[in-house]
């Protein structure tokens, strides 16, 4: 049983244009969340993150929000840049004591 | 300050054979993790280390067995290679179970 879903496994996005990649989750334990950015032969890379307290993290061209209603959060590049290609990881966690659970990831490419 | 190191880069096992898999941080993290990431199914957790002394079962753990040697190291062992062991391993760490988590380069494995 999935907690944590991205349910686009590819996504294309002009360069300039706004990146927006999507994850749903069931638990409503989860109280943290965060994003997470791969490139090829490399480990994943923390990107940003959000606090259930919040609706809304931005840092420089990078921005979560989160629906707690909705059980859903979404994560915004703008401006998309070549860069940017990768494939992204959306994860959660709940109590104090849990780990962090990951979804399958979405895979972005920027075009140019 | 090396983060997460991971060794061997690559190997090529016989089914059958054993080998162990070599992780250690030196950022000081609690916690520790293995995860294989395999096409189309992110990353899988195949078992952690919530603090020094403590082992426990994720996702995917049968055929494998770890050690979490001391704060710094936790290793991974396959004791009778298999083929649907092919896959790329990465190790984790993190202060605790639910915060951020820091990758490793990762290990490529093919077992013939």
């Amino acid at each position: 049983d999935q907690q944590v879903k991205q349910n686009s496994p590819s996504l294309s996005v002009q360069e300039g244009r706004i990146s927006i990649l999507n994850c749903d989750y069931t638990n409503s334990m989860f109280d943290y969340f965060l994003w997470y950015k791969k490139y090829p032969a490399e480990g994943p890379t923390f990107l940003i993150s959000i606090s259930s307290i919040k609706d809304k993290n931005e840092d420089g061209r990078f921005t979560v929000f989160l629906n707690k209603s909705a059980k859903h959060l979404s994560l915004h590049i703008v401006p998309s840049q070549p860069g940017d290609s990768a494939v992204y990881f959306c994860a959660a966690s709940g109590v104090r004591d849990d780990k962090i659970i990951f979804g399958k990831g979405t895979r972005l490419h920027i075009l140019p | 300050n090396a983060g997460v190191t991971q060794t061997p880069k690559f190997q090529v096992l016989k089914t059958g054979q054993s080998m162990t898999l070599q992780c250690a941080q030196d950022m000081n993290h609690n916690s520790m993790y293995w995860y294989r990431q395999d096409p189309g199914m992110g990353l899988r957790l195949i078992y952690y280390s919530a603090s020094e002394g403590t082992t426990d079962k994720g996702e995917v753990p049968n055929g494998y067995n770890v050690s979490r040697l001391n704060k710094r190291e936790f290793s991974l062992r396959l004791e009778s290679a298999a083929p649907s062991q092919t896959s790329v391993y990465f190790c984790a760490s993190s202060l605790q179970l639910s915060n951020e988590q820091f990758f490793g380069p990762g290990t490529r494995l093919t077992v013939l």
